[in-house]
């Protein structure tokens, strides 16, 4: 069956600090993933998403994440944190032909001004 | 656009009553999905439709129902509302091509409190 673990619950980093969050999956065949941002009262937004092609992918308000295979892996990274990054972020995994989502726990980003 | 949109953005219902909350979309999308928002749980897939006239159970689709009617409105009741389906629930839309990378649109959300 599909899974997906954030294993962080919550993050706090210092505004202008690196940021990398982990996303873990467990799926057979080459799995879609993405990554949304959720900020506070809000609806779901998609920051990007693999479907195929270059592992690194590059997505909106300056994030990036890589797909690495082996390790099972699509984490989110950003070189350089803004305050209004604070939120909390999903990674999502869709199996090939089901349009249907499997939803990490998420991880809350909490940035230090 | 207005993209998708939920109606209400509140409700407080008493154990026992019943509602129905709505989703519209208008992108043309095929696919239309319902999903509550717990703390520590993520996203859970109530009930999801391919489309018009067609719906599908989730994840967790006890305790309520759906309809698709119409392709662009998908409604999500609750025939007798319980404490545990307090949540906060997304409505979702996709569209079926290649192209769109299974990509899914959100709407905003409904707070719901059964008391």
């Amino acid at each position: 069956a599909q899974s997906v673990t954030q294993p962080d619950i919550h993050i706090t980093v210092s505004e202008g600090a690196s940021l990398e969050l982990r996303c873990n999956y467990s799926y057979g065949a080459t799995p879609y993933l993405f990554w949304y941002v959720q900020s506070p009262g809000q609806g779901l937004q998609l920051l990007l998403k693999y479907f195929s092609g270059d592992t690194l992918v590059q997505g909106i308000k300056g994030f990036e994440a890589e797909f690495k295979r082996s390790q099972s892996s699509f984490n989110l990274r950003k070189p350089s944190v803004h305050w209004s990054d604070a939120a909390e972020y999903f990674c999502a995994v869709a199996a090939s032909g089901t349009y249907k989502y499997i939803f990490g726990t998420g991880t809350r980003l909490k940035v230090l001004a | 656009n207005a993209g998708v949109t939920q109606t209400p953005k509140f409700r407080v219902l008493k154990t026992g009553q019943s509602m129905t909350l709505l989703c519209a979309q208008d992108m043309n999308h095929e696919y239309m999905y319902w999903y509550r928002q717990d703390p520590g749980m993520g996203l859970r897939l109530i009930h999801y439709s391919v489309g018009e006239g067609t719906t599908a159970k989730g994840e967790v689709p006890d305790g309520y129902n759906v309809s698709r009617l119409k392709k662009q409105n998908f409604l999500l009741g609750l025939e007798s509302a319980a404490p545990s389906q307090t949540s906060v629930y997304f409505c979702a839309s996709a569209r079926t091509s290649v192209s769109s990378s299974y990509e899914q649109y959100f709407g905003p959300g409904t707070r719901l409190t059964v008391t």
